[in-house]
């Protein structure tokens, strides 16, 4: 069965602090890790990692794939109160027919003033 | 966006009453799924579609069932709801190689 883990489960941080969120994965036919961020509706995609020890990067927030230790992080640099949402790390597995994804319970990060 | 649509947004049913959500794309792409999301749990997978009239069960198949027979609308089926399948539902959409993009969700409640 595949399986998502992330941590920590929630986060509270000063505005402007860096903050690293982590993801580990056990997966059959691994196919790419993506992270998505969540806030009171519909997820919506942040980044897309297929390949192992290339960082992808937009803006403050930067995420990268260790595909032999089976695990992802996401950083995000000077956090802004509009950065406070449920941070959602998925994997995608490769099966019969489709691709389908498998989602972690997701980060909780707040950033107060 | 990606182009896609949920109806209802939101439902209030009773127990043991059919229901059917529809997620609907205007990008014609192949790959579709429906999700549920609960406080604890996350999202899991419910059914999903990889073609007209193409579907299997994901993770939390049962008690559900889905149909496509327009590559357009991927229906979402409660037989006979419970108060367990209260939850919010999403669809999403994946165009080939690329991320799945999500729906704005339906919140259902059954009473």
């Amino acid at each position: 069965e595949d399986k998502v883990v992330q941590s920590p489960l929630s986060l509270v941080v000063h505005e402007g602090d860096t903050v690293t969120l982590n993801c580990s994965y056990e997966v059959t036919n691994f196919r790419s890790l993506l992270w998505y961020k969540q806030e009171k509706k519909a997820p919506t995609f942040l980044f897309m990692l297929t390949s192992s020890g290339i960082e992808k990067k937009s803006g403050r927030l930067s995420s990268i794939l260790d595909k032999k230790e089976l695990f992802s992080i996401l950083n995000i640099t000077a956090t802004q109160t509009g950065d406070s949402a449920v941070y959602l790390c998925a994997v995608e597995a490769a099966g019969a027919g489709s691709y389908q994804l498998t989602f972690g319970k997701g980060t909780k990060l707040s950033v107060i003033p | 966006d990606a182009g896609i649509t949920q109806s209802p947004r939101h439902k209030v049913t009773e127990t043991g009453t059919p229901v059917t959500l529809r997620c609907h794309q205007t990008e014609n792409h192949r790959y579709m799924y429906w999700y549920r999301q609960d406080p604890g749990h996350g999202l899991r997978l419910i059914h999903y579609s990889y073609g007209v009239k193409d579907t299997d069960k994901g993770e939390v198949s049962d008690g559900y069932s889905v149909s496509r027979s327009k590559t357009e609308d991927f229906l979402l089926t409660l037989e006979s709801a419970t108060s367990s399948q209260t939850s919010v539902y999403f669809c999403a959409i994946k165009a080939g190689d690329d991320e799945q993009f999500f729906g704005p969700g339906t919140r259902l409640t059954v009473l």
